[in-house]
Formats: C-alpha cells, structure tokens, sequence
C-alpha cells in the first residue's frame, strides 16, 4: 500500500492567492481526516469524513476554508483568500476500525507558506 | 480544559538512559491511547497503542495505562540518539482522535 498521498509537498503562495492541498487516503479506510500543525497550536483538526460525507468541520477556522470530498479515493482542502497566518503544515489522515482501534495513518503534509 | 495534556519538554536524557514521557487526558469516555513520533519535518507515525489498563511492551517502548487516574505514560529503554523527536499522545474517543502538543526528547550521545 502506498499509504496516504498529499500533494503539493510544499507551496508557496502570495497573500490572496486560492490555495488547494489533495489528499488521496488508503484504499479501504473510511475515515480521513484534515488537520493542521504549527509550533503555536499543535496539530488541529480541521474537518473529518465518514464515507465521503462531512461529519465535522467545526475546527476549520473560517468560511475562507473549504473541504470536499467526492468520493472515496480523493479529497482537497481549498482555502480562498489565503493569508499569512494560515501558513502551517496541512497533515491528511485516514482510519479504518480495526477491531481495537482505529488504524490511522498520516500523510507526508503540504507546507505552506503564504506571504 | 484541552482534552490531552503533555509536558512540552523539552527532555534531555543520556544515551542509554529510561526516557519517561507522560500523558494526562481529561475524557473518562477515552477508549484507546496512542503514541506517535514525529521527527522534524516529518509526518507523525504511530508507535504504540494501548487500551486496557496496565502495560504493554514493543521492544524498547513500553505503555502504562492507568484509567482511573486518566494518565498514560511512554518508557523507552536503552534510549538513542535516533529517537530524538518529538512524541505526541492522542486519544480516541468515538471516531476522533485528540491530539496532546507533544514532548520533545533529545537523547544526548
């Protein structure tokens, strides 16, 4: 398995811009997650889906933040104005219930940086 | 109240030397209990998971669970400089998983 893909691995963008990070979970895993990292707050979940459908996205800071996910193989994270202090590294997760827990596995995370 | 609690560190042990790492969560509903490592400008990767209350060893790494107390604690033996990074304790509850903001472990040659 090739495990959770994220592209780009890193992006630079001019304040304003329109900002999209993908994600591609592990096939089979029903659960994928958005989170985001900074030295400040840690890792913060953004949104999560359950079999393609948002369960939760009261952890997106703000409606410049958007998430799709249309179906099972892909998902992107838009962020539109973008500004500087949503520069962070952007982490996709997905899970499956294992029968004790839920297998969860991180991709490599985009790092963006906006100026 | 943050629902996981960690020590920022940072934590400074000798190569060789039992390196502690402490965890408190605040949910008595809190079903499994997980230690990530994540290396500077790397992913965090899964290393342990624990669910019941008592110990469980992989190796070097050893979890302690105590529910009552709502700690869970991470020992690794036999340190190594490669294990300098950060660790990060995480709870499931339900489908979620909250995240503490990390311990960072330097062990010194």
């Amino acid at each position: 398995d090739a495990g959770v893909i994220q592209s780009p691995r890193h992006e630079v963008t001019e304040m304003g811009q329109e900002v999209t990070l993908r994600c591609k979970p592990i096939s089979g895993h029903d659960y994928l997650f958005w989170y985001r990292q900074t030295m400040m707050r840690g890792l913060e979940l953004l949104i999560y889906f359950n079999n393609n459908v948002p369960i939760d996205d009261s952890g997106m800071p703000e409606d410049r933040f958007s998430a799709k996910m249309p179906n099972a193989s892909f998902s992107t994270l838009k962020i539109q104005p973008s500004e500087p202090r949503d520069s962070a590294v952007y982490f996709c997760a997905s899970s499956r219930w294992t029968g004790t827990s839920y297998g969860y596995t991180f991709g490599s995370g985009t790092r963006l940086t906006v100026v | 109240q943050k629902e996981v609690e960690q020590n920022s560190g940072p934590l400074s042990v000798p190569e060789g030397a039992i390196a502690s790492l402490n965890c408190t969560y605040s949910d008595r509903g809190s079903q499994s209990f997980f230690w990530y490592r994540q290396y500077s400008g790397k992913s965090p990767e899964l290393i342990m998971f624990i669910y019941s209350n008592g110990d469980k060893e992989d190796g070097r790494f050893t979890a302690q669970l105590n529910k009552a107390s709502q700690y869970v604690s991470l020992l690794i033996r036999d340190s190594q400089p490669s294990d300098s990074a950060t660790y990060l304790c995480a709870v499931n509850i339900g489908n979620q998983f909250y995240f503490g903001t990390g311990t960072s472990l330097t062990v010194i040659p």
